[in-house]
């Protein structure tokens, strides 16, 4: 199952902030938080495992709220770095299948 | 350490013809996933190979078929190739699944002709 994520496409300036959203249907295990810039292969940014526990990059923020299967990744003080697709990823609940949403689309200006 | 390589890195085919994607992980992971990359569809997954042995697969034709070495090395093929099977095609790997980072190769970009 799919998550959906949201917003689709989000633009913004230098030190704004952002919140992009991921939520499923289903029973969570974990979620998985990825940044692909144009042309480069995904990179993992951090991943939130029911139960709190988190890996991942200091500077970055998310949040994983395990009853209502959705999380939330925080960016904040965009800069023009920050600009790319972000994924999310869910592997359900007894399940070890890493599937992920359809992407946001994040640009920042200068 | 080096990172996770495929080969080749573009390919142009036929419809109908098959073709063989590489992938080589980093030294030491067990697991490499393979994504099929669409504009607007994500990252779709495909399957997951560990310890020579599939364990996951996503909801695609049974086309697509891959396999794990004993290297870890992991390919993919795909059979009778439809125009449709055009993207970008990733694999990553890690230590022993999804509990651990995913490190992404550069991808083969696939056209179908």
């Amino acid at each position: 199952q799919q998550p959906v994520q949201s917003p689709q496409a989000v633009i913004l300036r230098e030190g704004e902030d952002a919140v992009i959203n991921c939520s499923s249907s289903k029973a969570l295990y974990s979620v998985h938080w990825y940044r692909q810039k144009h042309g480069e292969a995904p990179v993992f940014l951090m991943i939130l495992l029911k139960g709190g526990e988190q890996k991942g990059h200091e500077k970055i923020s998310a949040s994983f709220n395990e009853k209502k299967q959705q999380s939330s990744l925080y960016l904040t003080a965009s800069q023009l770095s920050y600009s790319g697709t972000y994924f999310c990823g869910t592997v359900e609940e007894y399940g070890n299948k890493l599937v992920f949403g359809a992407g946001t689309i994040l640009r920042v200006k200068s | 350490k080096a990172g996770v390589t495929q080969t080749p890195r573009y390919l142009i085919k036929t419809r109908g013809q098959q073709v063989t994607l590489s992938c080589s992980p980093i030294s030491g992971h067990r697991s490499v996933s393979w994504y099929q990359q669409t504009p607007g569809q994500g990252l779709q997954f495909l399957f997951e190979y560990f310890s020579e042995t599939q364990r996951n697969k996503g909801n695609f034709p049974g086309r697509f078929s891959g396999r794990q070495f004993s290297n870890s090395r992991s390919e993919m093929n795909v059979s009778t190739l439809e125009l449709g099977d055009s993207a970008l095609y990733l694999c990553a790997s890690s230590l022993a699944g999804t509990d651990y980072e995913q490190y992404f190769g550069p991808g083969t970009r696939l056209t179908v002709t």
